[in-house]
């Protein structure tokens, strides 16, 4: 089945430190890419997608290239901020029909902390 | 934006009770909603996909009689935990995907304490 694997946290870093977190994927066929992130007590927001092999997402400074060759989907940004301390979450979307269209499968999250 | 709202949003209760868990799509028709459980410093794990007008899918390993899932109508679905015991204690999140499609959307999440 899918599934995928994110680098283990904490990840501790200083304010406007490169930040890179892993995730590799194992799907059949060619899934979509997200990131997600959670702060605290709430809820998990979309980051930034790829839904095809050499996409690039990007947002808030966060970005992620979908490749195929490695089943890799790594997050990267070039200076954090304190207020990027979150829990980070990579997740793939099935390209497959029926019942398991539209699932999400989750790595299990890397909690990260940015200090001033 | 897309706007998911889950309601309560967190609930202490004893153990024996039943607690009913809303999540409404409010700005969008969501013909599918997602059940999420997440444990402390874990990561989410698919509970359930609700349908309108139909059946839930459970995932394998979920009691379907323990967690019942209700999809009335295309922007409400509840999950009602029964007979709630302290080892039900969770952060439950639902999401909705849009009936025109694009990323789900989350709700903020419940705490749920059983005590």
């Amino acid at each position: 089945g899918d599934s995928v694997t994110q680098m283990e946290g904490p990840v501790t870093l200083s304010e406007e430190a490169f930040l890179t977190i892993n995730c590799t994927y194992t799907a059949t066929g060619y899934p979509s890419l997200f990131w997600y992130v959670q702060y605290p007590g709430e809820g998990l927001q979309l980051l930034l997608k790829a839904t095809k092999a050499d996409d690039k997402g990007s947002n808030k400074g966060f970005e992620a290239t979908y490749r195929k060759e490695t089943t890799s989907f790594h997050l990267e940004k070039g200076s954090v901020q304190v207020s990027d301390s979150a829990v980070y979450f990579c997740a793939l979307m099935s390209a497959g029909g029926g019942t398991s269209y539209g699932k999400l499968t989750f790595g299990q999250g890397t909690i990260l902390t940015v200090h001033p | 934006g897309a706007v998911v709202s889950q309601h309560p949003s967190r609930v202490i209760c004893k153990s024996g009770t039943s607690v009913k868990i809303e999540c409404r799509s409010l700005d969008f028709q969501a013909t599918t909603m997602f059940w999420y459980r997440q444990f402390p410093k874990q990561s989410l794990m698919l509970m359930a996909t609700s349908n309108e007008g139909s059946k839930a899918t459970y995932e394998q390993g979920v009691e379907k009689d323990k967690f019942l899932i209700n999809h009335a109508s295309l922007t409400l679905s509840t999950l009602t935990v029964t007979s709630a015991h302290p080892e039900d204690s969770s952060f439950y999140i639902c999401s909705a995907r849009p009936a025109r499609g694009g990323p789900q959307h989350f709700g903020d999440g419940t705490r749920l304490s059983i005590l």
